[in-house]
């Protein structure tokens, strides 16, 4: 069965870092695009960054641009999110999801929670 | 950039038809998707390319998109269709999500 599955969520203080994994479970992984999307404590659904399936196109969104970066490692079937300069606003559910651009996002993983407080 | 609109909350009588709207400056020349979010659940792809169903969605579900509006219908209501719908366009380098739609089945 195609999934994909998120982890590295926890509480963090502000201004602190936190790494997210999605690793994927019955499909190509290298053959992907994959994006990270969150969504805050009862709010809508937000994109926040993704990556090509080498790596070499990359884009952010503005609110994380700057303080976020997305990576991957095809040869470990994963990609990353490496969250720094965390903000209270930065806590969501963050979920990665499979789709190329111009196009729709077919799979999702299940999401890890962020949690930024003092 | 690019904004889309969604009505808040849509309500809908058991068995019945409900339209979800999502409002684009000119929507009608890009590619919509829809998106379910059940409660404390990921989102699930309902309809792509303004009308086209993934394995396994229900044809009760369709999609269309026109001029300045793209619109999800569900025919015959079911309390299963109790969720947030999300629409979604690709806009330049950037995916755009739409505020979301809670649909309640009453």
């Amino acid at each position: 069965q195609v999934h994909l599955v998120e982890s590295g969520g926890g509480l963090v203080k502000p201004g602190g870092s936190l790494r997210l994994s999605c690793a994927p479970s019955g499909f190509i992984f290298s053959d992907y695009y994959i994006s990270w999307i969150r969504q805050a404590p009862a709010k809508g659904l937000e994109w926040v960054s993704y990556i090509s399936s080498r790596g070499n196109t990359i884009y952010y969104a503005d609110s994380v641009r700057g303080r976020f970066t997305i990576s991957r490692d095809n040869a470990k079937n994963s990609v990353y999110l490496q969250m720094n300069s965390l903000r209270a606003e930065d806590t969501a559910v963050y979920y990665c999801a499979r789709g190329d651009p111009y196009d729709y996002m077919d799979v999702w993983g299940k999401g890890t929670t962020v949690t930024v407080s003092s | 950039s690019y904004v889309l609109t969604q009505p808040l909350s849509v309500s809908v009588a058991l068995g019945q038809t409900a339209r979800i709207t999502c409002g684009g400056s000119d929507i009608g020349s890009k590619n919509v998707h829809w998106y379910q979010q059940r409660p404390g659940q990921a989102p699930v792809l309902v309809i792509y390319r303004d009308g086209n169903r993934p394995s396994g969605i229900p044809e009760r579900l369709s999609g269309s998109n026109s001029g300045n509006t793209a619109t999800l219908t569900i025919s015959g209501a079911q309390a299963g269709d109790e969720a947030d719908y999300y629409c979604q366009v690709w806009d330049s380098t950037t995916w755009v999500f739409g505020g979301g739609t809670q649909l309640t089945v009453l």
